[in-house]
């Protein structure tokens, strides 16, 4: 299976609101209510920002939410601040095919926020 | 609160094998889920392998054949060896924990990363 995919890069001003796209396929995203969300700061250990498709875990600011329309899945950040800036994954669950040959979990690759 | 810290070379040669051990602190390894996923270098994501509560594996099948995850509960880590590694495998590699809910869906806690070299 291809990775799901992501842009490359989004930037906005402190304040805005931006959003990731992260589009997969009727096997993956458009199949199951099962996409989540990762924040990376590169050193850091990667966080969990958004689970199935839209559930915050606690200790995330509401200011991050998540949202799914058939293949495409989407990470919303309003009143972007500059700790946001951070490199952005999403993850989907890919089911088991009957085959076995299914990988259980496909990632994109990986969204660069930058604050203007 | 979950503190995951991998451990391993950071370099092997080629064809050899590398061993990662992820050590697990603030929650038990029997009531989770456990993860392998590593990052080549200017790539995305890429997920290994799952382990569940019961010991069950789950293997990437573009690695299975190369590939296992096992735990030792008395430690309370566990581990990842890939056999035959080329640079193909060279990657940040991180350890995960999963819910163990009714499928391995989502990664909650995420170590910082290890990174491995493949090269002679």
């Amino acid at each position: 299976q291809s990775a799901l995919t992501q842009p490359a890069s989004v930037s906005g001003s402190p304040g805005q609101s931006i959003t990731i796209s992260c589009t997969g396929t009727s096997s993956d995203v458009g199949s199951y209510n099962l996409v989540s969300w990762y924040q990376h700061h590169p050193g850091k250990a990667p966080k969990l920002m958004i689970y199935e498709v839209s559930i915050r875990p606690s200790g995330v600011s509401d200011r991050f939410s998540g949202s799914k329309s058939g293949n495409m899945a989407s990470l919303t950040i309003s009143g972007l601040q500059a700790e946001d800036e951070a490199d952005y994954y999403c993850s989907s669950y890919t089911g088991v095919s009957t085959l076995g040959s299914s990988t259980l979990a496909i990632f994109g690759g990986g969204t660069k926020v930058t604050v203007l | 609160q979950v503190h995951l810290q991998e451990s391993g070379p950071g370099l092997v040669s080629p064809s050899e094998t590398l061993s990662l051990t992820c050590a697990v602190s603030g929650a038990s390894i029997n009531n989770y889920y456990w993860s392998w996923i590593r990052q080549p270098p200017g790539k995305g994501l890429e997920w290994i392998a799952y382990i569940y509560d019961n010991g069950i594996t789950d293997y990437s099948p573009s690695l299975r054949g190369r590939v296992t995850i096992s735990k030792d509960t008395s430690k309370n880590q566990f581990s990842l060896t890939l056999n035959s590694v080329t640079a193909a495998d060279t990657a940040l590699y991180f350890c995960a924990r999963v819910p163990p809910i009714a499928v391995p869906s989502y990664f909650d806690s995420w170590g910082q990363g290890t990174l491995v070299t493949v090269s002679s």
